[in-house]
């Protein structure tokens, strides 16, 4: 058990249609970060938040949002959902992103299916 | 950019075989950090081992060992005595320095079966 939960942990919904997914990070990491795992695009970054604020985007599709909030949980929203959102959501979290190193302790995902 | 290559996609081992799993990686900068992860049929991504680049010594952890070669930009990690528990997609990834974007990048992963 890596201390990093996500909910829920599967989520099935149509196209059109938007979903929240959300992040616990272990305790005292500040920062988190959202990977999206499809089977074409592998295991990609989204976005990093540290301590509430954005530090980082990836390749993250403008309908996908996201936020860190003061409890340092996080949540990342996607909105007009298509087929190809079909994946795992990994959260993972860090102690500091400015440490020496920056090791990421991902949570279990959140898989989800676009019908 | 930052990229890495795991050109192996899928091997298959029998029980007891030793296998070694290729990653290569790209980078600009002189300090960077590279890692190994485990993904097992559950889905969950189990944190194996990292390595700063200017530490270039081997690593050996029970069965597990890494070889990291600066010259050849490669982070290989071999697994002896395979065993059935070792089937998993194994991930090979890259961070840039702390201060900077600590994203991690990954390879496509290698998808390892154990046969009995």
């Amino acid at each position: 058990d890596s201390g990093v939960t996500q909910t829920p942990k599967h989520l099935i919904t149509a196209t059109g249609q938007r979903v929240t997914l959300r992040c616990s990070p272990r305790s005292g990491d500040l920062s988190v970060y959202w990977y999206q795992q499809s089977l074409d695009q592998g295991l990609q970054f989204l976005i990093q938040y540290y301590n509430g604020e954005e530090r980082a985007k990836g390749n993250i599709l403008e309908r996908f949002s996201a936020q860190q909030f003061p409890d340092l949980h996080s949540e990342l929203n996607l909105s007009s959902l298509e087929l190809g959102d079909s994946a795992l959501y990994f959260c993972a979290s860090s102690v500091d992103w400015a440490e020496s190193y920056n090791e990421q302790f991902f949570g279990p995902g959140t898989r989800l299916t676009v019908l | 950019a930052q990229k890495v290559t795991q050109a192996q996609t899928e091997i298959s081992v029998v029980e007891k075989e030793d296998v070694t799993l290729d990653c290569v990686y790209e980078t600009r900068d002189t300090t960077y950090y590279l890692f190994w992860y485990k993904q097992p049929p559950s889905g969950e991504l189990v944190f194996l081992i990292r390595r700063n680049s200017f530490d270039e010594q081997n690593e050996i952890s029970g069965r597990y060992s890494w070889n990291f070669q600066k010259s050849t930009s490669s982070f290989n990690f071999t697994i002896t005595a395979s065993q059935v528990v070792d089937s998993a997609v194994y991930f090979c990834a890259l961070s840039e320095p702390p201060g900077a974007n600590s994203k991690l990048t990954f390879g496509k992963g290698i998808t390892l079966s154990v046969r009995p």
